[in-house]
């Protein structure tokens, strides 16, 4: 079973600020995706395999990774970013890291 | 677009059948769907996933008492629990996988969630 463990639990920015948000994996050699989800509001996409931004989202958010360590990094923190950030495998099953609340300071 | 239907209160020991009623130009049968679940409070869950084959892959933790399927004439794909209890109250989705050929993927299109409450 492949576990994703994301870090910081909260990470608190005023806007402007670049964000850094960690998932870690279990095992090496898989591509993540992650999503964006606002309170009320579905869970969004917004990198799919690692470092492809999906449809319509801004070039602020990017994704990358350094073996089994993956990295969201929002470059510029807009009062609409505040939010929850979840990571996500889909390797043999699909699972979730517990997310990180992007809070503003 | 999808929708998630269903009754919005079942009871203990009881099965919940949900639907999702997909439109806008997706045939059911040309992509691969999923569930996911939120609990009040907590992070996303998978549950499954449908094959645009049709065949079904279930989370171990769900494995024995859940079934997915589709239903091409209607356009929708179905989530069926059974024996539910209090931990299975939560929003549920259904989502569509991100490429069309992939059998588990990112999701990219999802519902707007279906609140489920298991109580008596």
């Amino acid at each position: 079973e492949i576990v994703l463990t994301q870090s910081p639990a909260t990470l608190s920015l005023s806007p402007g600020e670049t964000a850094t948000l960690s998932c870690r994996a279990s095992v090496d050699f898989i591509s993540i995706s992650w999503y964006q989800q606002r309170p009320g509001q579905s869970p969004r996409l917004l990198i799919s395999d690692t470092s492809s931004r999906a449809a319509g989202i801004p070039v602020r958010f990017s994704g990358s990774a350094s073996g089994a360590e993956f990295t969201l990094t929002i470059s510029g923190v807009e009062p609409d970013d505040f939010a929850f950030y979840f990571c996500q495998h889909h390797q043999q099953v699909c699972a979730f890291g517990q997310g990180t609340r992007l809070e503003m300071k | 677009h999808l929708q998630e239907l269903g009754p919005g209160l079942v009871k203990p020991a009881e099965t919940v059948s949900l639907t999702c009623s997909v439109s806008g130009g997706s045939p059911v049968d040309s992509y691969s769907w999923g569930w996911i679940r939120q609990a009040p409070g907590q992070g996303l869950e998978w549950l499954g996933s449908v094959f645009v084959s049709g065949t079904p892959s279930y989370s171990p933790s769900f494995r024995g008492r859940i079934t997915i399927s589709t239903d091409t004439s209607k356009n929708q794909f179905s989530l069926t629990l059974r024996s539910v209890s209090a931990a299975d109250t939560a929003v549920y989705y259904c989502a569509r996988n991100l490429h069309w050929n992939y059998p588990l993927d990112a999701f990219d299109i999802w519902g707007p969630g279906l609140t489920v409450t298991v109580s008596s």
